[in-house]
């Protein structure tokens, strides 16, 4: 109950496309949807987050959808770039007394062709 | 810079020794997290620290002793390394109440 699914593995697009990214859960005690970008040799970054009251939130080229009802959440990636070519995690955030812990998903590889 | 950084950035070391991560903050939060990112590049979470406080010890083996000797700091002692073991390991911190977490660059750990 505490996994959260991410698919696909690995995905290529052409310079410009909309790579997206999608991700399930289970437990309806997350409350916070953080997706971080990872470069190789790099820890991982924040890129986006999502509270579920909230079905979609834009931060310069991504977005998050988010559907409570199905429990599934997506990053796009418009106008994708060669530079955006990384590791994608979505990840799902419970606890309590102000400690909490990420729940990762396994990753997608994504790679963007000049 | 303000960040969370980690040394060593690389440990070859071989069976059945002891090692150690340091993992320093400078961004004021009291939140630590060591995670485990594996071969496969999966992340999972082994340990967190509030306050010097232990809150979070995800079924690690007892091999693995965390320590935060204050609130910036937060080690990870390894005894009698194992194949097993060789990944990388990221500290990440967070304010208390806030769930956004910051990661450092990691640590690679090679066992051999």
């Amino acid at each position: 109950q505490q996994q959260v699914k991410q698919s696909p593995q690995s995905l290529i697009v052409q310079k410009g496309g909309i790579p997206i990214i999608n991700c399930a859960y289970e437990n309806t005690a997350f409350d916070y949807f953080p997706w971080y970008q990872q470069f190789p040799g790099k820890g991982p970054a924040l890129l986006i987050a999502i509270r579920p009251d909230v079905s979609e939130k834009k931060e310069g080229r991504f977005t998050i959808s988010f559907n409570k009802s199905a429990k599934q959440f997506s990053l796009h990636i418009m106008d994708s770039q060669p530079g955006d070519s990384a590791t994608y995690f979505c990840a799902a955030s419970m606890g309590t007394s102000g400690t909490y812990k990420y729940i990762f998903g396994t990753g997608t590889r994504l790679k963007v062709l000049a | 810079d303000t960040a969370v950084s980690q040394t060593p950035k690389y440990l070859v070391t071989q069976m059945g020794n002891d090692k150690s991560i340091k993992c320093e903050q400078n961004l004021g939060h009291d939140t630590m997290y060591w995670y485990k990112q594996d071969s496969k590049k999966f992340l999972k979470i082994m340990f967190s620290y509030n306050n010097k406080e232990l809150i979070i010890n995800e079924t690690v083996p007892n091999r693995f002793s965390p320590k935060s000797p204050d609130k910036a700091h937060l080690n990870l002692h390894i005894n009698s390394l194992e194949l097993g073991d060789s990944a990388v390991y990221f500290c990440a911190s967070s304010h208390t109440g806030r769930k956004t977490q910051y990661f450092g660059p990691g640590t690679r750990l090679l066992v051999l």
